[in-house]
Order: C-alpha cells, then sequence, then structure tokens
C-alpha cells in the first residue's frame, strides 16, 4: 500500500538554526500537510497546500515556517530560526483530489529535538 | 473555537470483548468525523471516515456511529485482540474542502489484555 515517507526520522538541531524536514507525498495525492504533536499532546494542523499555494495555515505557522514543492514529489516544511518549544513530532500527511473528501493519510513523522 | 474530548483515561479490556470508545465534540458541525491509530513513535493511521448523512459504518470488526444531535461519535472494536493495544484519535475536518484542516482530540489509550 503506498504510503507517506518522511526523512530525517529524528532531527537534533541547536537553537537558533535552519531545519527542513522533507515528506514525499503519495504520488497520486496533490493535497500536502504538516502538522505537529507536541510530547503528550493533541496532534496540532500547520499549514495545508494545494496548487503550489498554501491554502490555510494555524496561529502557529508564522514567518519562521515555510512550506515548498520543488520538485514534483517533495514537499518540505522549513523553519528558519528554531526554538525550543519548535521541539515535537512533525507529520507530513497527503490526500487525493475528489470529489467527496478523501482522508489525510500520514507519514511517520519527524522527531526534531532543539538543544 | 471547536472542542472534542476523548476518555483521557486508559481503556482496559480483556481480550475478545468489546472496546467502546468515545468522542464528544462542540461548537461546530463537522461534515466529516474520522478516526485514526496511532502507536507509539509513529503517525496516526487511518482507520474510518463517517459523513454527517451517516448514522455507523463498519470496517471489519470495526464500527463507528455518528451522532450530529448528540455530537458524539462512538469507535467500537469487536471481538478485540491484544494487537489493538494502541491510541485512538478522533478527529473532525474543520472545512468542507479537502484543503480542510483535521481537528483532532487528544486520544484514548486502549490496552487489551491476553
Amino acid at each position: 500500500e503506498p504510503e507517506v515517507t518522511q526523512t530525517p526520522s529524528h532531527q537534533v538541531t541547536q537553537m537558533g538554526q535552519e531545519v527542513i524536514l522533507r515528506c514525499v507525498p503519495i504520488s497520486n495525492h496533490l493535497y500536502f500537510y504538516w502538522y505537529r504533536q507536541i510530547l503528550g499532546q493533541k496532534v496540532e494542523f500547520l499549514v495545508s497546500f494545494y496548487n503550489n499555494e498554501i491554502s490555510e495555515k494555524s496561529e502557529i505557522f508564522d514567518d519562521q515556517f515555510s512550506v515548498e514543492r520543488p520538485d514534483g514529489s517533495n514537499f518540505t516544511l522549513k523553519i528558519r530560526s528554531t526554538k525550543l518549544e519548535d521541539s515535537a513530532m512533525y507529520f507530513c500527511a497527503s490526500s487525493p483530489v475528489d470529489r467527496d473528501y478523501q482522508p489525510q493519510h500520514f507519514g511517520d513523522g519527524t522527531r526534531l529535538s532543539i538543544l | 473555537s471547536q472542542k472534542i474530548e476523548q476518555n483521557s483515561e486508559a481503556l482496559n479490556i480483556q481480550e475478545g470483548k468489546t472496546a467502546t470508545l468515545t468522542c464528544n465534540y462542540t461548537n461546530y458541525s463537522p461534515a466529516y468525523l474520522q478516526w485514526y491509530r496511532q502507536d507509539p513513535g509513529r503517525g496516526p493511521v487511518f482507520l474510518l471516515l463517517i459523513r454527517e448523512n451517516e448514522k455507523e459504518k463498519r470496517k471489519e470488526r470495526l464500527k463507528v456511529t455518528f451522532d450530529t444531535t448528540l455530537k458524539q461519535s462512538l469507535f467500537h472494536i469487536t471481538a478485540s485482540q491484544p494487537a489493538d493495544s494502541a491510541t485512538y484519535l478522533c478527529a473532525l475536518l474543520h472545512g468542507s474542502s479537502n484543503t480542510g484542516k483535521l481537528i483532532f482530540g487528544q486520544g484514548t489509550t486502549l490496552q487489551v489484555k491476553p
């Protein structure tokens, strides 16, 4: 069964450094999302992306965050200057185009640890 | 703002019994509600989707109900097995399109004992 793949599985970064999290969505999916989950807390929406532009973003997704689809297969999340509170699991998700809503499928995440 | 509540306490049941998990929501009327399974250190895995005009949905040993009047969804696992032990997340779609965001509950941890 097709999967969303994310790399790296674990990223350790010094506070203030830039980090790029990478995702390969399922191949025929055209809607892409990033979520995060701080340890012990709920999964939270960050941003949705379609047709090479952001569709919606949350309050968490401030100017330090950006997303990009640099080629036909990858979808990236960049944090420009990381803070301690950015430490979390970051999940990428994707869903296909259909007349009716189709569920979002998640990758296994990148654990981001900010030191 | 929208709020989703799931039983925060872990649910412990004996193998073979039916597990029932509850999801209550307020301040919203979602068109779609989904259930996901999450194992430690892994991403959510999609299980079932139910639409606002559906009362019940089944898939193998899983059943979901959706009561838009009570603003509640129930998730049942029949003939439970130790392999069903995991955290189960309820999520509602905010927005009517595929670009809508999922709002998750905090999850209920299920432990099935052999």
